[in-house]
This record gives C-alpha cells, structure tokens and sequence, in this order.
C-alpha cells in the first residue's frame, strides 16, 4: 500500500468553528507533513513530524494545531480561522526523516473559511 | 523564501514534442527533486537526482543537474496529453534531523492533442 489518504476531500467552516483534518499511511514511514497550498503557488511546509515527534513548526499561527497519535496518523486540529486560511492542505509522508528521501502526497483537503 | 524557482512559468505544446523545464535555486544543496500535481490534486514524485549526479532518466524523464550553475532541467520525451499538469522542483533546505522541502513556483505544461 504506497498510499496516503486524506478526510474530508472538501470542508467549508465558518470562522468560529473547530474542525480537524486527518490523514493517514501505512506504509511504515517515520517522517509525515503537513503543507498548504494557495491556487496556482507552490506547496509551503507547515508542519513536519519525525517518530511521531513535532520536529519542525514553520512559524504557523496556532489557530492550526498538528496532532500525531502513532505513526500512521496525522492530525491537523483547526479553529477561529480567517478567510485567508482557504486552501489545499497536503499531507505527505516519507520513509526517512533525514535529507534524500521522497515524499509520498495525499490528494488534500479543500478548505473554505467563511 | 522560496529556494527554487522556475522557468517557464507556463507551457504549451503538441503531443508528440518534447517539454523542456528548468529550475534555479540559490543555496547548495544535497539533491533536488522533481514532483508533478494534477490540477488541484497532490504531488507525485518523478524522480531525484543527487548532488553528484549530473543527469538521470527515468521512462521518457530526463534530469540534469548542474551545480556549478545551480540549476536543474526536467526533459519530457515524446509527450502526451496525460503530461498535462504543473512540475515542481524541490530542494531540501536541510534542517536538522528532518526533511525540509521547499518548492520552486512551478511551470504548468499543457499538451495539446
């Protein structure tokens, strides 16, 4: 199984909701992310875990809050978001947690704050 | 900041050519990266091509890399319409213990049938 699965594929959520986002893999990898995406700009890390450890936190506002149970599941916890915060959340995973591997994408989560 | 950046941002061609693109990136780096996305889908790898490496293929893919000019090319051979989608290059921006990817803007190719 060389997939990463992503729920919901679509979400709308008014600005004082709270939501979360979820993936997962089974693939046994170590390392998974989590990236945001704005209509026709590349991917822009957010989020990395390493052994289910926060390892990397791209200076993200805390209204988004990433969450890694075991190491197949990535959570990403949202609440009081902005209209801005409309996008395509990606999550990725990759077999190793240092330089050189590649990653592995989930087909996203649609997000529209209203 | 962005580490890579590309070139063109956008192309269109005939099924059957070739599809050239390229990335620049500024910093050095130990491998770069080259992913395609379908249109409002997630990115697939294509292939990875190492700092001492200088040119790679894969099926009709073709990547150099240059080092010295801190640049990369993704050849697409023989194209068809299913090429039809935005090219990615990433370079790891190396922090520790933990992949750090960073994504040039991209070019969006379409194949014209």
């Amino acid at each position: 199984d060389t997939e990463v699965t992503q729920t919901p594929k679509h979400l709308v959520m008014g600005m004082t909701n709270k939501k979360s986002l979820k993936c997962e893999q089974h693939m046994g990898h170590r390392a998974m992310y989590w990236y945001k995406q704005k209509a026709k700009k590349p991917p822009e890390l957010m989020f990395v875990y390493s052994y289910e450890k926060l390892s990397i936190n791209e200076s993200v506002p805390s209204r988004f809050s990433p969450e890694c149970p075991n190491s197949s599941l990535l959570n990403l916890h949202l609440h009081a978001l902005q209209p801005e915060d409309s996008a395509l959340y990606l999550c990725a995973s990759s077999q190793g947690v240092l330089r050189g591997y590649e990653q592995y994408f989930g087909p996203g989560t649609r997000l529209t704050v209203t | 900041s962005q580490q890579g950046e590309e070139d063109p941002q956008a192309l269109s061609i005939q099924e059957g050519e070739n599809a050239t693109m390229n990335c620049s990136y500024k910093t050095s780096i130990n491998n770069l990266q080259w992913y395609r996305q379908n249109s409002g889908r997630g990115l697939v790898h294509l292939i990875l091509i190492r700092s001492n490496e200088r040119e790679k293929h894969s099926g009709r893919l073709r990547v150099t890399l240059d080092t010295s000019k801190k640049s990369s090319s993704l050849l697409i051979t023989a194209s068809r319409a299913a090429d039809t989608a935005s090219y990615f290059c990433a370079t790891d921006a190396g922090a520790k213990g933990a992949q750090k990817l960073v994504f040039g803007q991209g070019t969006r190719l379409t194949i014209n049938p």
